[in-house]
């Protein structure tokens, strides 16, 4: 059975500063990864994804992530944090079906806090 | 052009009552997911349609819970004889098929009393 867990379910940092959200995912066969955030009162957005290919994987808003096998992970990350970036991020996987994705299972969240 | 949208966006029920969330999925798109999360949680896959059949229901808690798709666009998801712990934020995703992605809507807060 596939699971995800998000380490942290706070992290603050400064407004400039190196934003590290860390997923680490289980999977008996290579899944698809996902980042998605949510702003109060919104919908989830999808940041990126990875499913084949290039394992450094670039998204919106200047985020990227690195899939590791070797450690079973898919860490998000930015290098100069903003106010606007304070939201929820979700790490989520699905089977990789054929080529094509499946339902997605995600982690229970990192509330991400930006201070001035 | 228009996202997913989900009617109510609040709804507060008593414990025993029948509700009913509607989806609106984006145009054209052929697969539509619910999720529901709750407080603290991430979301939690509940059942999937792909065109007006339910491909996959193997996250839906119990047979309270049941979701219909009956054109291949909107889709309702029906809980029978609410329970307290049926309160979260039930999600709704829809995308252009199995493998496209998926865009979710604000989601509808069921609260039950």
């Amino acid at each position: 059975a596939q699971s995800v867990t998000q380490l942290g379910s706070h992290v603050s940092v400064s407004e400039g500063a190196l934003v590290l959200l860390r997923c680490n995912y289980s999977s008996s066969v290579p899944p698809y990864l996902f980042w998605y955030v949510q702003y109060p009162n919104q919908g989830l957005q999808l940041l990126l994804k990875y499913t084949t290919g290039a394992t450094l994987v670039k998204g919106i808003n200047g985020f990227e992530a690195e899939f590791k096998k070797s450690e079973t992970s898919f860490h998000l990350t930015k290098p100069s944090a903003h106010m606007s970036d304070a939201a929820e991020y979700f790490c989520a996987v699905s089977m990789n079906y054929g080529g094509s994705q499946g339902n997605l299972i995600f982690g229970k969240g990192t509330k991400l806090s930006v201070k001035p | 052009g228009a996202g997913v949208s989900q009617t109510p966006s609040n709804k507060v029920t008593e414990k025993g009552k029948y509700v009913e969330l509607r989806c609106d999925p984006i145009s054209g798109h052929t697969a539509l997911y619910w999720y529901r999360q709750s407080l603290g949680q991430g979301p939690e896959f509940l059942i999937y349609f792909q065109g007006t059949g339910a491909a996959d229901d193997s996250g839906l808690p119990n047979d309270r819970f049941f979701a219909v798709r009956p054109e291949g666009s909107v889709s309702t998801l029906k809980i029978q004889r609410t329970e307290r712990g049926d309160s979260a934020v039930y999600l709704c995703a829809s995308s252009s098929g199995r493998g496209g992605d998926q865009y979710f809507g604000p989601g509808t807060r069921l609260l039950v009393l």
